[in-house]
């Protein structure tokens, strides 16, 4: 089956730009979408595929990808986007979604 | 908003049904998934079910003990896990997706979670 490899946390001081990274055998041809996780409160998506935002979600975070790897961008870090961010795709071969492993951000 | 049911504990070998009520969006026309998080082992998706006709898509790792159902009278979904072990202690989700089918685009709302505990 399809595996995703994210780092499993990344530290940021406030203001900053977090980079989360998923990796995968060409991603750059899935559609990646992003989900955060905060404890006691439903998981929000951040980025769905080609970059596209959901209502709601502000500009300062953005996704991208290239041939192996996606990346999403968080401008500006404020202390609501800590929690755990999981890529996950699509995989046509076994019929379901796969998910990375989650990266956990925490802002200094 | 989907508004999801109690917290629950079983024993090894009983089943468990979580629901999943929704509100402010059309129904009829939306499918649901269901996924969890369990301890180390991180998100996992379990199944779908269309609300307009009932049809399913199961995970294969789950295909054999999970039942997936619809009451459209109260736009509630059911998700029913069987055979329970501690292996499935996990914070369980419902999320609306695609009426189509799942994997068209990511699920976009989900439910504030139902922690399910398995201990003997």
């Amino acid at each position: 089956s399809y595996v995703l490899t994210q780092s499993p946390s990344l530290s940021v001081a406030p203001g900053e730009t977090a980079r989360l990274t998923c990796g995968g055998d060409n991603i750059g041809t899935k559609g990646v979408h992003w989900v955060q996780l905060r404890p006691g409160q439903a998981p929000v998506l951040v980025m769905s595929s080609a970059g596209d935002r959901p209502s709601g979600i502000p500009a300062r975070i953005s996704g991208s990808h290239s041939k192996n790897a996606a990346i999403l961008t968080i401008s500006g870090v404020e202390a609501g986007d800590e929690g755990d961010y999981f890529c996950h795709v699509w995989d046509y071969s076994e019929d379901e979604f796969v998910f990375g492993s989650g990266t956990r951000v925490t802002v200094l | 908003q989907l508004v999801q049911s109690a917290d629950e504990m079983r024993r090894p070998g009983d089943s468990v049904q979580v629901s999943c009520q929704t509100s402010n969006y059309s129904f009829a026309h939306s499918g649901m998934s269901w996924l969890r998080l369990a301890p180390g082992r991180g998100l996992e998706w379990l199944g779908w079910i269309s609300a307009y006709h009932g049809h399913t898509k199961y995970a294969r790792k789950f295909q054999s003990r999970i039942e997936l159902t619809i009451d459209k009278s109260t736009k509630t979904g059911y998700m029913k896990l069987s055979s329970l072990t501690s292996a499935d202690t996990a914070l369980y989700f419902c999320a609306r997706d695609k009426l189509i089918g799942p994997g068209v685009e990511p699920v976009d709302v989900w439910g504030q979670g139902t922690r399910v505990t398995v201990s003997s």
